[in-house]
């Protein structure tokens, strides 16, 4: 199985709600990614997970606050957020969070901030 | 940066032709990958070359490494409709991927 499923695949929110992202794998991978793309645009880093620990953080407004709460979980939690967040979120996974490893991406969460 | 750039950024051809994307990169990495995304969706790990390898096959697709131009290509042989996506090559360091602007590649029937 070298599937990642996030779960919801569309999400509309408003700039008051709270909701949360959900991305799950079950390869035994010990490193989880959060990537935010925007239309036309390359997928851009914002969270790095090792081994449930969190490793990266490129700067992320607080408004997005990740979770880890196991090996196979991953959460992205969101809270006032702005319309210029709307984008498609990607979750994705690999063995290790080492150069040498392939990353496997979720089909993502299409989020609409209104 | 690590970060890719492709080009072109855009590219049509017809059904059974050879697409050819670039990739050229900043500063050194460990290895080199390309993804594949179709519209809306995730990205597809395609291959990966290391940065003491040249050149790399795997079916139809054809990946060339020079560490000294910093620049890597894709070729796709015998292009089908099923091709037509976005390919983003991303040049690996430590830890993270960094995705270049892709190519976004259209195969006409």
């Amino acid at each position: 199985d070298t599937e990642v499923t996030q779960t919801p695949k569309h999400l509309v929110m408003g700039m008051t709600n709270k909701k949360s992202l959900k991305c799950e794998q079950h390869m035994g991978h010990r490193a989880m990614y959060w990537y935010k793309q925007k239309a036309k645009k390359p997928p851009e880093l914002m969270f790095v997970y090792s081994y449930e620990k969190l490793s990266i953080n490129e700067s992320v407004p607080s408004r997005f606050s990740p979770e880890c709460p196991n090996s196979s979980l991953l959460n992205l939690h969101l809270h006032a957020l702005q319309p210029e967040d709307s984008a498609l979120y990607l979750c994705a996974s690999s063995q290790e969070s080492l150069a040498k490893n392939i990353q496997y991406f979720g089909a993502g969460t299409r989020l609409s901030v209104l | 940066s690590q970060q890719g750039e492709e080009d072109p950024q855009a590219l049509s051809i017809q059904e059974g032709e050879n697409a050819t994307m670039n990739c050229s990169y900043k500063t050194s990495i460990n290895n080199l990958q390309w993804y594949r995304q179709n519209s809306g969706r995730g990205l597809v790990h395609l291959i990966l070359i290391r940065s003491n390898e040249r050149e790399k096959h795997s079916g139809r697709l054809r990946v060339t490494l020079d560490t000294s131009k910093k620049s890597s290509s894709l070729l796709i042989t015998a292009s089908r409709a099923a091709d037509t996506a976005s390919y983003f090559c991303s040049g690996q360091g430590a830890q993270k991927l960094v995705f270049g602007q892709g190519t976004r590649l259209t195969i006409n029937p």
